[in-house]
């Protein structure tokens, strides 16, 4: 089962900062939390990865709390185009290790 | 070829009969995956590959289901009597978990995956 959980859906108008939320209050020190999306008819597409810092890449920036207990995806200027489900998953970085996908949640965009 | 590719992107069968499906991982890598996707559902792992061996085949669903990759690269699916159960996109991806000193060597690049409807 997947360690995360998220909400199933999210709406956020165009322009405006996407903020994605997502718990794994039973995540483990060696485990990093990753995000990724999969646009519609798709393969699901990396976006960032974190252990306990901050991170930002050119497509987001991940916030992760102090207890690692949740973390926060955000796209700071969303677009259509950024319209997809978005997995959390939580997982030892750099292990030949499968990725145990949950639900997601479906980001919608609105113009 | 830049990405993973996969063929066929769409195929129709009926049921008992036998399918296979392929994958092209990303040159160089040497870790393959097949996941299948439900409608409505985050991919589920199958199998994996290190190299020519299947280091992990806890995600096949029962023996109808198998899967090669003879020569380290490309892998096939292969899924005897097929049932409307198997159904799904099966999406294959790639990495290059193991190798040392590589940019995110930790990510796993999928193909577009294939959708079989089994009738």
């Amino acid at each position: 089962d997947a360690k995360t959980t998220q909400p199933p859906s999210m709406d956020c108008a165009e322009g405006r900062a996407a903020n994605l939320p997502c718990n794994h209050s039973t995540i483990s020190g060696n485990e990093y939390v990753y995000w990724y999306r999969q646009i519609h008819s798709q393969g699901p597409q990396y976006i960032i990865h974190g252990l306990k810092n901050n991170e930002t890449n050119e497509m987001a920036s991940l916030i992760i709390t102090e207890d690692r207990k949740s973390s926060t995806l955000i796209l700071p200027h969303a677009t259509l185009r950024d319209t997809a489900v978005y997995y959390c998953i939580v997982n030892v970085r750099n292990r030949d290790d499968k990725i145990i996908f949950g639900k997601g949640t479906r980001l919608h965009i609105l113009p | 070829g830049a990405g993973v590719s996969q063929t066929p992107s769409n195929k129709v069968t009926e049921k008992g009969k036998y399918v296979e499906l392929r994958c092209d991982p990303i040159s160089g890598h040497t870790a393959l995956y097949w996941y299948r996707q439900s409608l409505g559902q985050g991919p589920e792992f199958l199998i994996y590959f290190q190299g020519t061996g299947a280091a992990d085949d806890s995600g096949l669903p029962n023996d109808r289901f198998f899967a090669v990759r003879p020569e380290g690269s490309v892998s096939t699916l292969k899924i005897q009597r097929t049932e409307r159960g198997d159904s799904a996109v099966y999406l294959c991806a790639s990495s290059l978990i193991g190798v040392p000193g590589t940019m995110r060597a930790d990510t796993q690049y999928f193909g577009p995956g294939t959708r079989l409807t089994v009738l």
